[in-house]
């Protein structure tokens, strides 16, 4: 599965856009983006997922690049539930390796939303 | 239950003990994971089963960790003679999906069971 790289920690003030970015310059053509968070004492939630399309559900935006390589992560409207570590995961939906399943989690960017 | 339920929340342990969790996953969801989580980290994947089988045991970190599935419904991990390093957040996650369609990577979680060993 390809390597994801996101920045540790980032701000965000409550009532504007939080836009969180991920870098996976190795995806391979049948690899999804993932995104997950995970609230303090919670366990992970997902949030929405694409292939190259932009995609938009009731919690967030996916924007990926044309080249694939990257992709950003949009709260609009940020509010402090929103504080979190959000997860990038890059991850074919068929298995190459007979029933491999596992998804690879990294570290995930921080975010901290302020009044 | 709408989510998937873990019991206990908390365990505490003596090294050398035995332990169970047990997750209650979603209703119908024929896929289920255990991860581990340790404190300033990402999830770990340990075991998925389909169904009644698990289909991919290759996170388990030794033979002291063992986990069932054996109606296809309520999955119990065990972990035998726990060391200290056994200590984490175990999370259970259960899918709808098989492995042939994007959403068999949408997991929903629970809020997994703390684990110290002491």
């Amino acid at each position: 599965d390809a390597k994801t790289t996101q920045p540790t920690s980032m701000d965000c003030a409550e009532g504007r856009a939080a836009n969180l970015p991920c870098n996976h310059s190795t995806i391979s053509g049948n690899e999804y983006v993932y995104w997950y968070r995970q609230i303090h004492s919670q366990g992970p939630q997902y949030i929405i997922h694409g292939l190259k399309n932009n995609e938009t559900n009731e919690m967030a935006s996916l924007i990926i690049t044309e080249d694939r390589k990257s992709s950003t992560l949009i709260l609009p409207h940020a509010t402090l539930r929103d504080t979190a570590v959000y997860y990038c995961i890059v991850r074919a939906h068929f298995s190459n390796a007979g029933n491999n399943r596992k998804l690879i989690w990294g570290l995930g960017t921080s975010l901290a939303v302020n009044p | 239950g709408a989510g998937v339920s873990q019991t206990p929340s908390n365990k505490v342990t003596e090294k050398g003990k035995y332990v169970e969790l047990r997750c209650d996953p979603i209703s119908g969801h024929t896929a289920l994971y255990w991860y581990r989580q340790s404190l300033g980290q990402g999830p770990e994947f340990l075991i998925y089963f389909q169904g009644t089988g698990a289909a991919d045991d290759s996170g388990l970190p030794n033979d002291r960790f063992f986990a069932v599935r054996p109606e296809g419904s309520v999955s119990t991990l065990k972990i035998q003679r726990t060391e200290r390093g056994d200590s984490a957040v175990y999370l259970c996650a259960s899918s709808a999906h098989g492995g042939e369609t994007s959403g068999a990577n949408v997991l929903t979680f629970g809020a997994g069971s703390r684990l110290t060993v002491l």
